[in-house]
């Protein structure tokens, strides 16, 4: 099994351009998830989608927009990028209950 | 909103020697977790602990439930070079089941 596959790994941008950060599952979870990681904070909740059609606010939304595509894919996108969005981005997926994460890879996004 | 505390913030070891690291809140959770990540990879979950003073162990790693729902610890036995990596602390409230909140991290690095 795959698991929770991301695109791209790796990404650079200039400030004010758009990009989607793919997201896929092949666990049949309901759950959906975007962190970003940053040195010295841990990992910080993005948005989530508890449930297919339904997404919501985490700590950090502001400069993100997410979808839901289906139960696979859940996507995360930068509509005007900012130097204050280089991190890492991090998608994840759980089962029901919401503890138990299962990360994809990462994508490391640089905005200049 | 709701912040743990993670100490150590890094650690610099001898292979063989044990390890201990904590995680503090000001808040209650019901959830304490505890996540290892790998260099360039996303977070695996290692150990879930569900009630107040449980112990719970994976190998060489054992965790606690601090019994104020406060806190929590991490030990390992015995160190080997792969240990290496950081390590997270998370905990789930049951207003916030779908937010896991993120400690800081411990940085281990290992002296072979």
């Amino acid at each position: 099994n795959a698991g929770v596959t991301q695109t791209p790994k790796f990404q650079v941008l200039k400030t004010g351009q758009s990009m989607t950060l793919q997201c896929a599952q092949d666990m049949n979870h309901n759950s959906m998830y975007w962190y970003r990681q940053d040195p010295g904070m841990g990992l910080r909740l993005i948005y989530y989608s508890a449930s297919e059609g339904t997404t919501d606010k985490g700590e950090v939304p502001n400069g993100y927009n997410v979808s839901r595509l289906n139960k696979r894919e859940f996507s995360l996108r930068l509509e005007s990028a900012a130097p204050s969005q280089t991190s890492v981005y991090f998608c994840a997926s759980s089962e029901v209950g919401g503890e138990k994460l299962f990360f994809g890879s990462g994508t490391q996004l640089s905005v200049l | 909103g709701q912040q743990l505390n993670q100490s150590p913030q890094s650690m610099f070891i001898q292979e063989g020697e044990d390890v201990s690291m904590n995680c503090t809140s000001s808040s209650i959770f019901n959830t304490w977790l505890w996540y290892k990540q790998d260099p360039g990879e996303g977070p695996v979950l290692l150990i879930a602990l569900y009630k107040a003073g449980e112990l719970t162990s994976n190998g060489r790693l054992t965790a606690q439930f601090g019994i104020t729902r406060k806190d929590s610890f991490l030990n390992i036995s015995a160190s080997i070079p792969s240990d290496v990596g950081i390590y997270f602390c998370a905990g789930q409230s049951f207003q916030g089941a779908q937010k896991l909140v993120f400690g800081q991290g411990t940085r281990l690095t290992i002296n072979p």
